[in-house]
């Protein structure tokens, strides 16, 4: 079955500066992957996602990049904010959506 | 205003007995899904539902049950099987099971069991 692996478990960044997360998937055959973000005590919100046919896909702040042939895809957030502070999740799945194996998550802090 | 809900928020059991965790969505989407979240693990699915009446197991099923009798409600059992049932409980929903629609989360149950 599919295994995401996400690095690293935590980050701590300057307000202003530049974080990037990493996934690994393990299944060829994954094409849809997106990205949460949760705040404490709160369920996961979508923030982005990327789909297997695009290499690169970006909303204001945050992008996300796919390599199909390394099967990693990253998240980058510029010019973090103090309210980017959360834990960030990645998931891949197949068949677009259906049951996402979700990375075991990176704790953001940006420090002001 | 549309989305999921689930309740209540914190939820707190013996140990033994059953409990029914709540979740519900006004989003009219097909398919919905249960995951737990433990400290410092990603999500694991537990169960998912494509279509009323109908429903499979996830990754970690044992010691859950579940039922879908409207589309909008996917109530989760944890039974007095499940061995370590304290955690964080999400329920989810997507529009359609062969489209390629995100998934939505409810806030989640903190179920604590002593």
């Amino acid at each position: 079955g599919e295994n995401v692996e996400q690095h690293p478990s935590t980050l701590s960044v300057q307000e202003g500066d530049s974080a990037v997360i990493k996934c690994t998937y393990s299944d060829s055959a994954s094409n849809y992957f997106p990205w949460y973000k949760q705040e404490l005590g709160k369920g996961p919100q979508l923030i982005i996602d990327i789909r297997s046919n695009v290499g690169e896909k970006k909303d204001q702040r945050i992008a996300v990049t796919l390599n199909k042939t390394a099967k990693h895809f990253s998240l980058h957030i510029t010019e973090t904010q103090p309210e980017d502070s959360a834990v960030y999740f990645c998931a891949a799945s197949r068949n677009y959506g259906q049951n996402f194996v979700f990375g075991p998550g990176t704790r953001l802090s940006v420090l002001p | 205003d549309g989305g999921i809900t689930q309740s209540p928020k914190y939820l707190f059991r013996k140990e033994g007995q059953n409990v029914t965790l709540s979740c519900e969505q006004n989003l009219n989407h097909d398919a919905m899904y249960w995951y737990r979240q433990d400290p410092g693990q990603g999500l694991r699915l537990i169960y998912y539902s494509q279509i009323v009446n109908d429903f499979q197991k996830g990754d970690i099923a044992e010691g859950y049950s579940v039922s879908r009798e409207k589309k909008e409600s996917f109530p989760l059992t944890v039974t007095s099987a499940q061995k370590n049932p304290t955690a964080f409980y999400l329920c989810a929903s997507s529009k359609d099971r062969d489209a390629s629609y995100e998934q939505y989360f409810g806030p989640g149950t903190r179920l604590t069991v002593t």
